[in-house]
């Protein structure tokens, strides 16, 4: 049972360049949501997904976007990645309360 | 949106004493606050929850308070251990189990 799994686990990109992060988890979780660490700022909720076919902005979306491919399976968007989306990023799921994370994306931005 | 703040950033207590950490939230419609605990480098992992309609909630040397009148709520670890160092993040849900973090606190037992 692998839980919550994140892909890739390091990424370097430069300023404009596009990429994907994938997230997928095998707990049948209707829920899904992809936050961000910063030092000193906890973590912040980027979007979200309440149930399959579903996707929500939460706190911080500029800059992102999101794809609930299906139940499994959620994944984040940068179109044109900037030096301010330096940070890891974590995953997460959950049925009810309790969330899941994956195991975080550090991305780095130069 | 919900805005949860957490106090101290820092805490660095002996081996054996007890740890508290404080955090406060804004909509009080919030009914679900988790505690989370992140190690260096690891995924952040839930320790300990409580719902609106309980008050104290314990989990072998680990507590948690809610006041839902002043709209605060507290971790308290008692008989701390080296590996209970780590950082550690409130959390107040606000509806469709988004959760709002607070910044988090850097424990650390000195041995």
């Amino acid at each position: 049972n692998a839980g919550v799994t994140q892909t890739p686990k390091f990424q370097v990109l430069k300023t404009g360049q596009s990429m994907t992060l994938q997230c997928a988890q095998d707990m049948n979780h209707n829920s899904m949501y992809w936050y961000r660490q910063d030092p000193g700022m906890g973590l912040r909720l980027i979007y979200y997904s309440a149930s399959e076919g579903t996707t929500d902005k939460g706190e911080v979306p500029n800059g992102y976007n999101v794809s609930r491919l299906n139940k499994r399976e959620f994944s984040l968007r940068l179109e044109s990645a900037a030096p301010s989306q330096t940070s890891v990023y974590f995953c997460a799921s959950s049925q009810t309360d309790e969330a899941f994370f994956g195991q975080g994306t550090r991305l780095t931005v130069v | 949106g919900e805005n949860v703040e957490q106090h101290p950033s820092t805490l660095s207590v002996q081996e054996g004493d007890s740890a508290v950490i404080k955090c406060t939230y804004s909509d009080s419609a919030s009914n679900y606050f988790p505690w989370y605990k992140q190690e260096l480098g690891k995924r952040p992992q839930l320790i300990i929850d409580i719902r609106s309609n309980v008050g104290e909630k314990k989990d072998q040397r680990i507590a948690v308070t809610l006041n839902k009148t002043a709209k605060h709520f507290s971790l308290h670890i008692t008989e701390t251990q080296p590996e209970d160092s780590a950082v550690y993040f409130c959390a107040a849900s606000y509806g469709d189990y988004k959760l709002s973090f607070g910044a988090g606190t850097t424990v650390t037992v000195r041995a």
